[in-house]
């Protein structure tokens, strides 16, 4: 069955070093999604992805945050400048169109930021 | 803007008890999804409600939606221990693509 894929699985990174978080959506889906949990907490939407666009994005993205669709297969979350609080899971999420349509979860990457 | 509750927080259970988790949400909408989520894991989906009455079954798990009270319920029939889990609801407002979510409800069966 085809899945959402993410590397890495971990991430230590000291405060203030940018950050790529990779993801490969399942392969014939068209919009794409960033995610994070903060330890404990819920799940809160970062930014859609669509026709390499940002399609929508929520008050967490700022630009500190960036995405990429550099080839036909990856998505990229860079964090430029990693604060404290970016400590996270963050989770990758793709879905074979728009609106009501199931979003596919991948396995997350935790990120520490010291 | 839209908040999403759930209830309760925490669920301890005996196996093969009954119990419902609440889902309210503050806006319209006909877009619910449930997920479940063990520790460490990533999100799975578990039922898609689109519409004022849906209602969707898949083994000891049912959800329904009333779009009219804003409220999707997850019902366990007979809980097992492998249920033990984060649920988690989620709203799609608007044909958009942002999921906003509960809080989830940790699921514990007891044998």
């Amino acid at each position: 069955e085809p899945e959402v894929t993410q590397t890495p699985s971990h991430q230590v990174t000291q405060m203030g070093q940018e950050v790529i978080l990779r993801c490969v959506p399942i392969s014939n889906h068209l919009y794409f999604y960033w995610y994070r949990q903060i330890l404990g907490q819920k799940v809160e939407f970062l930014v859609s992805f669509y026709n390499n666009e940002i399609s929508e994005k929520s008050e967490i993205f700022d630009d500190q945050f960036s995405v990429e669709r550099p080839d036909g297969s990856n998505f990229t979350l860079k964090i430029r400048s990693t604060k404290l609080e970016d400590s996270a899971m963050y989770f990758c999420a793709s879905s074979s169109s728009g609106g009501a349509e199931t979003q596919y979860f991948g396995p997350g990457t935790r990120l520490l930021v010291l | 803007e839209l908040k999403v509750e759930q209830n309760p927080l925490f669920l301890s259970m005996q196996e093969g008890k009954n119990y419902t988790i609440y889902c309210n949400y503050s806006t319209t909408s006909d877009r619910l999804y449930w997920y479940r989520q063990d520790p460490g894991k990533s999100l799975e989906s578990l039922f898609v409600l689109l519409s004022n009455g849906a209602v969707k079954q898949e083994g000891r798990l049912m959800a329904s939606l009333d779009t009219k009270a804003r409220l999707s319920t997850l019902h366990i029939t007979a809980a097992v221990h492998d249920l033990s889990a984060t649920y988690f609801c989620a709203v799609n407002l608007n044909a958009g693509n942002m999921l906003t979510f509960g809080g989830g409800t940790r699921l514990m069966v007891k044998p």
